[in-house]
């Protein structure tokens, strides 16, 4: 495998579910995020990893909950989800640096996530 | 807040001519980065192109690259000798710290 890897490709789950996200980097970054599109809407910021530490949460609702075990994986938990959390749902890795902004940062395929 | 405007919804470019998509932005930090992604239908984000604040030259990328007008604080994206494989979205994004801020993009359509 190469680059970043994310599974599912699809999840349709219903309300009451709880279903994880998974994402994989092999670019030996340290820094992972979750981002989310909707639709017609730009792409949102949700979580920012650096060094296996979360350094940015924006606002993001209770009901997705992030883990980051190691450097190279990343996982959104989802439980009670809405059906306007349908979207999808973008992994991305970078080096980063302190005192400076990213550096390119490089997504997965994504994973179209449905609510019902 | 950082804004990324991207006013081009919507482009067309024939098959082989050049074409600029536009992007501005608004900032008071000094040290920044501008990045091009290119989202096909299919969903993935591919990284393109990079241009730090304290370049001196214009980003170029093989067909691909980025007019830099600082004091205008604007990032152009031009892509010569379209192909259609370069039908997709556009997706201009700024970062002066750990997140990439993202513009509402721009649908480019290569016709034949």
């Amino acid at each position: 495998e190469t680059g970043v890897t994310q599974t599912p490709r699809h999840l349709v789950m219903g309300m009451t579910n709880k279903k994880s996200l998974k994402c994989e980097q092999h670019l030996g970054h340290n820094a992972m995020y979750w981002y989310k599109q909707s639709a017609k809407k730009p792409l949102e910021l949700m979580f920012v990893y650096s060094l296996e530490e979360r350094v940015e949460n924006n606002s993001v609702p209770s009901r997705f909950s992030p883990e980051c075990p190691n450097s190279s994986h990343l996982f959104l938990h989802l439980h009670t989800l809405q059906p306007e959390d349908s979207a999808l749902y973008l992994c991305a890795s970078s080096h980063t640096r302190t005192g400076r902004f990213t550096d390119t940062q490089y997504f997965g395929p994504g994973t179209r996530l449905t609510v019902l | 807040a950082q804004k990324i405007t991207q006013t081009q919804p919507g482009m067309f470019v024939q098959e082989k001519e050049a074409v600029t998509l536009d992007c501005t932005y608004d900032t008071s930090d000094p040290s920044y980065g501008l990045f091009w992604y290119k989202q096909p239908s299919s969903g993935e984000m591919i990284f393109l192109i990079y241009q730090g604040s304290y370049d001196q030259q214009n980003a170029t990328e093989g067909r691909y690259s980025l007019n830099f007008q600082k004091a205008r604080k604007s990032a152009n994206l031009v892509i010569s000798a379209s192909q259609l494989g370069d039908s997709a979205m556009y997706f201009c994004a700024f970062s002066s710290g750990y997140a990439l801020n993202f513009g509402k993009g721009t649908s480019l359509l290569v016709t034949p």
